[in-house]
């Protein structure tokens, strides 16, 4: 099956700090790269997205990198929050805009 | 505006029972639509895909089963739930104009 390798599992992070989640994918064909945020007992939500003709992309505190030759990609958390606190994950589209998704990596940004 | 709606939030099944857990979308035609579970420190996996009435694709097999018998409407069925089907489950769509997904609230199955 086709895999999103995402890392690490878990993070904590001082307020005002910087937290990075990394993900690798094998499969080339993967055309869209998104991030999804997740807090407890609710469905994931749509945070940042990058296409691989793009190196960066940033949105407010939110940045993704992504080197297409290295096949991996990461999330940037800028001056992280307490309320940026959740679980996220990466993801890669395939065929029919199937999205497979790494394993999620649970951030606790401490006050 | 599109909304998406999952429908129970939390069930509590015995082993052997029966499911039916549906997702309807508003405000949108012809959407993608796919089934996902989630387990704890496994990420989320996808069930089921639709491009379509009557169109269902399998990725997992499992005790599982779906159906699209409307356009904006997708469900999640077992005739016989196992333990091992217990999982937070989560309906999303999306468009060809738009790349990325909208989830579902979910719903938290438990079997008993």
């Amino acid at each position: 099956q086709q895999q999103v390798k995402q890392s690490p599992q878990s993070l904590i992070v001082q307020k005002g700090g910087i937290s990075i989640i990394n993900c690798a994918y094998e499969n080339t064909a993967f055309d869209y790269f998104p991030w999804y945020q997740q807090f407890p007992g609710k469905g994931p939500a749509l945070l940042i997205a990058i296409r691989p003709d793009v190196s960066e992309k940033k949105e407010g505190r939110f940045t993704i990198s992504f080197n297409k030759s290295a096949k991996q990609f990461s999330l940037h958390i800028m001056d992280s929050q307490p309320g940026d606190s959740a679980t996220y994950f990466c993801a890669a589209r395939g065929g029919y805009s199937t999205l497979t998704f790494g394993k999620g990596t649970m951030l606790l940004v401490s006050p | 505006s599109q909304t998406i709606h999952q429908w129970p939030a939390t069930l509590v099944q015995p082993v052997g029972s029966p499911l039916s857990l549906e997702c309807t979308v508003e405000g949108t035609s012809n959407p993608n639509l796919y089934w996902y579970r989630q387990a704890a420190g496994r990420g989320l996996q996808l069930l089921f895909y639709s491009v379509g009435i009557g169109q269902i694709s399998s990725e997992v097999p499992q005790n599982l089963s779906a159906s699209r018998p409307q356009d904006r409407q997708f469900i999640l069925s077992s005739k016989k739930l196992l333990l091992s089907d217990s999982g937070f489950y989560l309906c999303a769509w999306n468009s060809l104009r738009n790349y990325g997904y909208t989830f579902g609230s979910g719903t938290r199955l438990t079997v008993v």
